[in-house]
């Protein structure tokens, strides 16, 4: 069946690095964007980055530009999230989610990823 | 960037009717989708574009769209639609970015 499993919870000191992956299965895996959310304790969710599987090509909102970095990896069907700089407020769980294809003007996310926490402390 | 805006808290009785509300700039041009998360599980969508569910999804949810309004309705809430949801749409400035609104927590009574 269609889904996105990533890796596994991460505990890391302030000023660290943190990677999460997300594998797809199920279908072609260069055929549907990934974005990224992210969750604090407690919070909503908050939309944070995007790749395109096929190119490499990515995004992120302004406050981790120059902080994150998204790869593919086509022969293993994962993308990878990097966080650099780690702070104590970036404690979150971190989701990945397929764009779904629809043909109206719009964004879905079909499928999820079950989410990776990712705890920030010293 | 766009911000989407939510009622945070609301409440429904049993079997009743609530109407969730997303609004933004953005949804002039863009459907919200709208996604119900559980405490401790991930979102699931649940309505998307004009008013369109994902297989599996019952049809007491449906969605409406006017102006720079989403709607979200649960027609005959059942205690098991105790959630947070979520809406999200496309950025104005940049249809690659996207937006969540900050997600209204359902009670059913």
């Amino acid at each position: 069946q269609v889904q996105l499993v990533q890796s596994g919870a991460e505990v890391k000191k302030p000023g660290a690095s943190v990677k999460v992956s997300c594998e797809a299965s199920g279908y072609s895996f260069s055929d549907y964007y990934i974005h990224w959310a992210r969750q604090a304790p407690g919070q909503g969710l908050e939309w944070i980055a995007w790749i395109n599987p096929d190119t490499g090509s990515s995004n992120s909102i302004q406050k981790f530009q120059g902080r994150m970095t998204m790869t593919r990896d086509k022969s293993i069907s994962t993308v990878t999230m990097e966080l650099r700089g780690l702070k104590s407020d970036d404690t979150a769980i971190f989701y990945c989610a397929r764009v779904m294809r629809t043909a109206v003007a719009g964004i879905a996310f079909d499928v999820w990823g079950q989410g990776t926490m990712v705890t920030v402390s010293s | 960037s766009s911000e989407l805006t939510q009622d945070p808290v609301m409440s429904v009785a049993l079997g009743q009717t609530i109407e969730i509300t997303c609004q933004g700039d953005s949804l002039r041009n863009y459907y919200a989708s709208w996604y119900q998360q559980k405490p401790g599980q991930a979102p699931i969508l649940i309505i998307y574009g004009k008013n369109d569910r994902p297989s599996g999804i019952p049809d007491r949810f449906s969605g409406s769209n006017s102006g720079n309004t989403a709607s979200l309705t649960i027609t005959g809430a059942q205690a098991e639609d105790e959630a947070d949801y979520y809406c999200i749409s496309r950025d104005t400035t940049d249809n690659h970015l996207a937006v969540f609104g900050g997600g209204t927590k359902l009670t059913v009574l």
